[in-house]
């Protein structure tokens, strides 16, 4: 069965080091999305790519980047990890090349991430 | 910035009741709309979308959905204990490019 994942699950690291969050999906997906969840705020936009080569900055992008080389995969980068990062992050990909008003997002299961 | 609005919880409704989870949004030209159920620990999952005003059904869920007042709910019908969970709207900015995310309603449902 197509699928997304992410890993780590749960990752704990230092204040000023470079974090790599995996996201992989089988559906085919042109769109795959970068959130970050947090109490009280809510689910925000990171970054998103409607396909390769193709990346976009979302709501709260500062500190964070990705690059899309294929279909499957956009890695989420922590240039400099600091305490304001830590939080729970989700990939979510949809089927479409552009929006599509009734497109649906599925999401990963989640990388819990704790910055010391 | 755009925001879309909910009330955090939590809502109690007794098993059997209807549950009633309200959002509104700020960005008129907003066209899309969807809910989402989170169970705690988990990833949020679409039970519903909808684009035009009016009603839409499926199942024990109905969403409803008036532009003029950017107002859009969800209705739960014979609400089960495990409907227990946040259900988090979201609305599709006017660009097209992103989905806006309220910060959720905890539904509690006691048997």
């Amino acid at each position: 069965d197509a699928e997304i994942t992410q890993s780590p699950r749960h990752k704990i690291t230092e204040t000023g080091r470079q974090v790599t969050l995996a996201c992989h999906q089988t559906w085919n997906h042109n769109n795959m999305f970068w959130y970050r969840q947090d109490l009280g705020h809510g689910l925000r936009l990171i970054h998103y790519s409607y396909g390769v080569q193709d990346t976009n900055k979302g709501e709260v992008s500062d500190g964070y980047s990705v690059s899309r080389s294929n279909t499957e995969d956009l890695p989420l980068t922590l240039e400099s990890a600091a305490s304001s990062q830590t939080s729970v992050y989700f990939c979510a990909s949809s089927e479409t090349g552009a929006w599509v008003s009734t497109d649906t997002q599925y999401f990963g299961p989640g990388t819990r991430l704790t910055v010391l | 910035q755009k925001e879309v609005e909910q009330n955090s919880g939590p809502l109690s409704v007794p098993e059997g009741a209807i549950a009633s989870l309200n959002c509104t949004y700020s960005d008129r030209g907003s066209q899309s709309f969807f809910w989402y159920r989170q169970y705690s620990g988990k990833s949020p999952e679409l039970i519903m979308f909808i684009y035009s005003n009016g009603d839409k059904e499926d199942g024990r869920f109905t969403a409803q959905l008036n532009k003029a007042s950017q107002y859009v709910s969800l209705l739960i019908r014979d609400s089960q204990p495990s409907d227990s969970a946040t259900y988090l709207c979201a609305v599709l900015n006017q660009a097209g490019t992103a989905l806006i995310f309220g910060k959720g309603t905890t539904l509690s449902v006691s048997s």
